[in-house]
């Protein structure tokens, strides 16, 4: 399997501007996570789905963020309006029992 | 609120050297810990995991201890090498609504020196 992959890999946007991140999950795997990860906050939960249905969203800042899986291989994380404060890097990851298998990271800057 | 305290200076040791990182968590108390390593640029990576009624987990030469009592979980790589150099994420789970919810320390950054 390739591993959880993620797409952009880096995002450049102006502030206002919408972005949408992508996630394609390892097969197989049921639930999945997407994280943001700054230098003073580390690694951030935003929210977690099961079965393709969103579990715990506790954690996505405002509604300037939302996040869909349609399907088991596929979920967006996407955010509108941006803000220079988004400026993170964003994980997808997925895991069949407890460890996650993480992706990449898409490096987003808001300017 | 739940808080995890890892070690957040980085940790410099000598190439042999056994190295220990320190995870300590307050206000929960998780039914299972994981530990991660990160490199630069790169997505966490998954490396043990340990349950709480578990003292001690040992993989090749990585050690991972949990005392509940302390609310501390310890990560030992013995017989270092510049290889292990990385970042290291302690990752509790407590059991929220039904699900295992992980939360991730800040993470210890280890440069073993050659």
């Amino acid at each position: 399997d390739a591993g959880v992959i993620q797409s952009p890999r880096h995002e450049v946007t102006e502030m206002g501007q919408e972005v949408t991140l992508r996630c394609k999950p390892i097969s197989g795997h049921n639930s999945l996570f997407w994280y943001r990860q700054t230098m003073m906050r580390g690694l951030e939960l935003l929210i977690y789905f099961n079965n393709n249905v969103p579990i715990d969203d506790s954690g996505m800042p405002e509604d300037r963020f939302s996040a869909k899986m349609p399907n088991a291989s596929f979920s967006t994380l996407k955010i509108q309006p941006s803000e220079p404060r988004d400026s993170a890097v964003y994980f997808c990851a997925s895991s069949f029992r407890i460890e996650q298998y993480f992706g990449p990271g898409t490096r987003l800057t808001v300017t | 609120s739940q808080k995890i305290e890892q070690n957040s200076e980085a940790l410099n040791i000598q190439e042999g050297k056994t190295a220990t990182l320190t995870c300590n968590y307050t206000n929960y108390s998780p039914a299972y810990l994981q530990w991660y390593r990160q490199d630069p640029g790169r997505g966490p990576v998954f490396l043990l995991l340990i349950r709480e009624n578990e003292k001690e987990k040992r993989k090749e030469r990585l050690k991972v201890t949990f005392d509940t009592t302390l609310k501390q979980s310890l990560f030992h790589i013995t017989a270092s090498q510049p290889a292990d150099s990385a970042t290291y994420l302690c990752a509790p789970l407590r059991n929220s609504g039904g699900y295992q919810k992980v939360t991730f320390g800040i993470g210890t950054k280890l440069q073993v020196i050659p």
